[in-house]
């Protein structure tokens, strides 16, 4: 199947940790991607994982994969003003296709 | 480096007008190209995707189009716009066994 659900909204503080959760349903996904969306910008690549591994780290990025349970998170430790945006899961569908879930629109508040 | 361009950046149709949107990638040779839309306050449809010049894979019926005349050049058209054509419209790009690469979007308004 090809259908990624993410929660639509969260709010955090400005120096919290932020985790963004995700499920997907395609077991036979290779790969799993994080992208941010800035107001009014094209996504960017944030980071992916490849789907034999549990956890990635880069910088303040944690990427955790659960592949029992089909989960995703995405955590944004000591998060930014800047961090503020859309942040979109994606699981691979085929050698060309990805799908998306509807996105997350994180909040920071000071 | 590779780099993906879309124009126009913004654009306001009237209803029934015609539409042409481009994309060009500098940098790389044969790419995936896609053409997204993403509706306000949702997440991404995918449009079409070409794997080469002159193939095109229409993902949703729809009144737009899509041509790859060029290599590294991919367009999106449609003949007479609908007010539910009004989007912002994502262009990606891919090399092979890589990930997703998006352009800057354009932000079209059919009044």
């Amino acid at each position: 199947g090809e259908d990624v659900e993410q929660s639509l909204f969260l709010s955090v503080r400005e120096g919290d940790s932020s985790v963004i959760n995700c499920t997907y349903t395609d077991s036979s996904s290779t790969y799993l991607y994080w992208y941010k969306q800035e107001p009014g910008a094209g996504l960017q690549l944030l980071t992916y994982i490849f789907s034999n591994m549990d956890m990635k780290q880069d910088q303040r990025l944690t990427v955790l994969l659960n592949k029992k349970d089909k989960h995703l998170s995405l955590r944004i430790a000591d998060t930014q003003t800047g961090d503020s945006a859309i942040y979109f899961c994606a699981e691979t569908v085929n050698d060309y296709k990805l799908s998306f879930g509807a996105g997350t629109t994180v909040t920071v508040r000071a | 480096s590779q780099t993906i361009h879309q124009w126009p950046a913004t654009l306001v149709q009237p209803v029934g007008s015609p539409l042409s949107l481009e994309c060009t990638v500098e940098g790389t040779s044969n790419p995936n190209l896609y053409w997204y839309r993403q509706a306000a306050g949702r997440g991404l449809q995918l449009l079409f995707y070409s794997v080469g010049i002159g193939q095109i894979s229409s993902e949703v019926p729809q009144n737009l189009s899509a041509s790859r005349p060029q290599d590294r050049q991919f367009i999106l058209s449609s003949k007479k716009l609908l007010l539910s054509d009004s989007g912002f419209y994502l262009c990606a790009w891919k090399a092979s066994s890589e990930t997703q690469y998006f352009g800057p979007g354009t932000r079209l308004l059919v009044l």
